[in-house]
């Protein structure tokens, strides 16, 4: 079975331009969540979608936003980036609920 | 405050040694606790994930214990080799079940295995 893939792999923007990263989760796994990882605050949970459907959601503004199409795949947008954007977005995929998580490799965005 | 430190946050060790990684939470109520082991560019892997009333929990060379009383788990190395050099992070679920986003996550320990 393909694991969780995600594109692209590294990302270079500008500030105030905007970012969509792609999320394709493993398949049969209709969970798909996002995190943001920086080396001084960890692991940071950003939202979670299921069937489509935002079940949960982090503490980030509102320029970070996702959505998840019938095929489970998903995508993230940040609008008005930061430089404080800058990090590693992971997604992970799981069968629903708090089951096991299998996370992607990440895309590692950087905002100068 | 739901929190979940780790200790250390770095340890360097030489290949073969052991070691033991730390993961305090104040997490109420909890559900389960899981370690992860990341490699530098890549997502988190899981190594073990243990319930409130399971103790230990072995994987290959890797050992947790989970102590629900003091609120304290253990990651424990065996033999270390250098593919063991990663970030380890604790992560414990509150149980208010349904969500990924009831996971509280640790900063990690970064562990580097030399020669």
């Amino acid at each position: 079975k393909a694991g969780v893939t995600q594109t692209p792999r590294y990302l270079i923007k500008t500030r105030g331009q905007q970012v969509t990263l792609s999320c394709s989760p493993i398949s049969g796994h209709r969970s798909v969540s996002w995190y943001q990882q920086t080396p001084g605050q960890g692991l940071q949970f950003l939202f979670e979608y299921f069937s489509e459907t935002q079940r949960n959601k982090g503490n980030f503004p509102g320029r970070f936003s996702g959505r998840q199409f019938s095929n489970s795949r998903s995508e993230m947008n940040v609008s008005t980036l930061e430089l404080g954007d800058s990090a590693l977005y992971l997604c992970a995929s799981s069968l629903g609920g708090s089951a096991e998580q299998y996370f992607g490799p990440g895309t590692r965005l950087t905002v100068t | 405050k739901n929190q979940v430190e780790q200790s250390p946050q770095s340890l360097i060790i030489l290949e073969g040694k052991n070691c033991t990684l730390q993961c305090n939470y104040t997490v109420s109520p909890f559900s389960n606790l899981r370690w992860y082991k990341q490699d530098t560019g890549r997502g988190p892997v899981s190594l073990t994930i243990m319930t409130f009333s399971e103790n230990t929990k072995s994987n290959g060379r890797y050992t947790a214990t989970l102590d629900a009383d003091t609120k304290q788990s253990s990651l424990h190395i065996t033999a270390s080799q250098l593919s063991d050099s990663a970030s380890y992070i604790c992560v414990v679920t509150l149980n208010y079940g349904g969500s990924q986003g009831n996971l509280i996550f640790g900063k990690g320990t970064k562990l580097s295995v030399k020669p």
